[in-house]
Parts: structure tokens; C-alpha cells; sequence
């Protein structure tokens, strides 16, 4: 089955322990990405990739890192957890930027105490 | 002024009802176009997409683009209480832009 795999599902965390959240598609996608979504203000991007070992900031990528060492993976890495970095996540991909829909994973809510 | 923008509702419609979503975005160079549906706590899910002015149908779902207005709608025909999802719109400009999305409640 065609699908982007994220995990975990959920996590709650202390602020300042360092976590990664797992990002991984099966469809040979270029390009993959990072949302955030929060109330009221819609899905944010925090980063993007056009493929293997290109990356580029979006909207919001202050906290976060990321890396695509591979096609399928594209980890998010949260070095030093904020409360404010509280929300629920999600990773796309897409056979390239621009003419195709997204096909997103299901979602991680992560909760910084 | 937002790059896509959307009414946040909640639109609500009888069952059976036709509900028309609007969205409307900044960059008259965007060239592709989508409609996503997401059920609460899920993860948004691709529904439509279009490209060029004019209709475009899939079963129940029509999407219309009008690029001179810069205005995109989705629209549901025989809605069902299935149908009940938050909505959202998205635009292809220089990266994918969402719209904040639209809820809508069909009621049996």
C-alpha cells in the first residue's frame, strides 16, 4: 500500500529533551515536507525537500532540523523542545513540488511540558 | 492579504443538500490547484485537484477554477453526513499554500 509512515503517533515530552519524529514514504517521491498544525492558524511549513540532500526552510523552521539522507526518510528532529513547539504534526510527500497533490502521513501530536 | 483564503464557517446543510466551498488565493502565476478534506484529529486527504478554468467532476465532487476571479470551489452534491469534514483549500504558488480550511456539518 502506497502510504507516508510517521511515528510516533503521540509523544509528550519534557522541554529541552531532544526527539526525532520519524517521517517515511514507499512511493519513490522527490519531494517530501513538514507541516505543523495549530488552531486557528492552518498547516504551517516548517521544512521542505526537493529530494536527496536538498532542504530548505518554510514558514516556521525555527526549533527544527531536518535531513534526507535517503529518498524514502525525511526525519524531523526537534533539538531542545519548547512548549510553544506543542502541536500536531505532519509529514507529505508529493512525486515533485508543484503539479501533484500531497499524500500526507497520519499525523503526530506532540505535547511539551 | 493571505495567499489562500477561505471562509472558516462552520457551513451547515441539510442532507441530500448541495454545499458549495469557496477559496480564493493571491498569485495570479499559480498554476495547480486542490481541494483537501479532513475529518477531525485525521490527517487531510486529497480529494481534488485542478488545473485549467472550467469544471472538473469526480462521483459527487466539483471542483471549479476561475483564474481571472483568482477563485477556486468545491462542490458537493447529495451531501452526506460522511461528508461532515473540515475542507481545505490549496494553491501551488511558489510551494504549496494552504488555506486555514472550512468546516462543514451536513445534517441528517
Amino acid at each position: 500500500e502506497a502510504q507516508v509512515t510517521q511515528n510516533p503517533r503521540y509523544l509528550i515530552t519534557v522541554t529541552g529533551k531532544k526527539l526525532t519524529v520519524t517521517c517515511s514514504q514507499n512511493m519513490n517521491h522527490e519531494y517530501m515536507s513538514w507541516y505543523r498544525q495549530d488552531p486557528g492558524l492552518g498547516l504551517r511549513q516548517i521544512y521542505y525537500s526537493m529530494n536527496v540532500e536538498v532542504t530548505d526552510k518554510g514558514d516556521v523552521p525555527e526549533g527544527y532540523k531536518v535531513s534526507r539522507k535517503e529518498k524514502r526518510n525525511f526525519p524531523l528532529i526537534l533539538e531542545s523542545p519548547s512548549p510553544n513547539q506543542t502541536s500536531l504534526y505532519f509529514c507529505a510527500s508529493s512525486p515533485e513540488s508543484g503539479n501533484y497533490g500531497y499524500t500526507f502521513g497520519s499525523g503526530t501530536r506532540l505535547t511539551v511540558v | 492579504q493571505k495567499e489562500v483564503e477561505q471562509n472558516s464557517g462552520p457551513l451547515s446543510v441539510p442532507e441530500g443538500a448541495i454545499a458549495s466551498l469557496n477559496c480564493t488565493y493571491s498569485d495570479r502565476g499559480s498554476q495547480s490547484f486542490f481541494w483537501y478534506r479532513q475529518y477531525s484529529g485525521k490527517s487531510p486527504e486529497l480529494i481534488m485537484s485542478i488545473y485549467s478554468n472550467g469544471d472538473k467532476e469526480d462521483g459527487r465532487f466539483t471542483a471549479q477554477l476561475n483564474k481571472a476571479s483568482q477563485y477556486v470551489s468545491l462542490l458537493i452534491r447529495d451531501s452526506q453526513p460522511s461528508d461532515s469534514a473540515t475542507y481545505l483549500c490549496a494553491v501551488n504558488i511558489y510551494d504549496m499554500r494552504f488555506g486555514a480550511g472550512t468546516r462543514l456539518t451536513v445534517k441528517p
